[in-house]
């Protein structure tokens, strides 16, 4: 089986301006989370997609957004950039039968750095 | 407040040798515990899942123990080679969300 995927692995964007990403969950998989990781805070939490539907939220502003299309692909957005946003951004999939979140698949991620 | 502490930023260890990483919590009551592997500029890769009623796990060189009196996991990796070189994180997994630690790099020198 293809692993995670995750478009583009890399991004440079100025201030201001907005993102899409995009990951393709490991075929059979449901469930689509999406992280933040930098050196200072770590591996964060964003969001969590089941079925099209966000199912849990992290602690992040609203001018981060995602959306899961049918096939189970997810995309995210960040609107208006700030350098702070400059990160590596991980999507990770889990089959997650039973409605709990199982063992997690991660993507190699795409680092975005903003300017 | 909930919060995940992985001891220790960083370790170095001899080749060969056991190193033990550790991982505690306060104010959560996680179902499971994960440990993960993440190299340089690449995402995590799952290593171990551990469940509250299992007090250890084992997968050829790597153990995990589970201790949910005092809230806290220990990864153990035997006979240590320089390709374990990585930062390992611990995850638990309270309900229906995965909160990470901010993981320990871990160092194995020949």
């Amino acid at each position: 089986k293809a692993g995670v995927t995750q478009t583009p692995r890399y991004l440079i964007k100025t201030r201001g301006q907005q993102v899409t990403l995009s990951c393709s969950p490991i075929s059979g998989h449901r469930s689509v989370s999406w992280y933040q990781q930098t050196p200072g805070q770590g591996l964060q939490f964003l969001f969590e997609y089941f079925s099209e539907t966000q199912r849990n939220k992290g602690n992040f502003p609203g001018r981060f957004s995602g959306r899961q299309f049918s096939n189970s692909r997810s995309e995210m957005n960040v609107s208006t950039l700030e350098l702070g946003d400059s990160a590596l951004y991980l999507c990770a999939s889990s089959f997650d039968d039973r409605g709990r979140t199982d063992t997690q698949y991660f993507g190699p991620g795409t680092r975005l750095t903003v300017l | 407040s909930q919060k995940i502490e992985q001891n220790s930023e960083a370790l170095n260890i001899q080749e060969g040798k056991t190193a033990t990483l550790t991982c505690n919590y306060t104010n959560y009551s996680p179902a499971y515990l994960q440990w993960y592997r993440q190299d340089p500029g690449r995402g995590p890769v799952f290593l171990l899942l551990i469940r509250e009623n299992e007090k250890e796990k084992r997968k050829e060189r790597l153990k995990v123990t589970f201790d949910t009196t005092l809230k806290q996991s220990l990864f153990h990796i035997t006979a240590s080679q320089p390709a374990d070189s990585a930062t390992y994180l611990c995850a638990l997994l309270p309900q229906f969300k995965i909160i990470f630690g901010s993981g320990t790099r871990l160092s194995i020198r020949p």
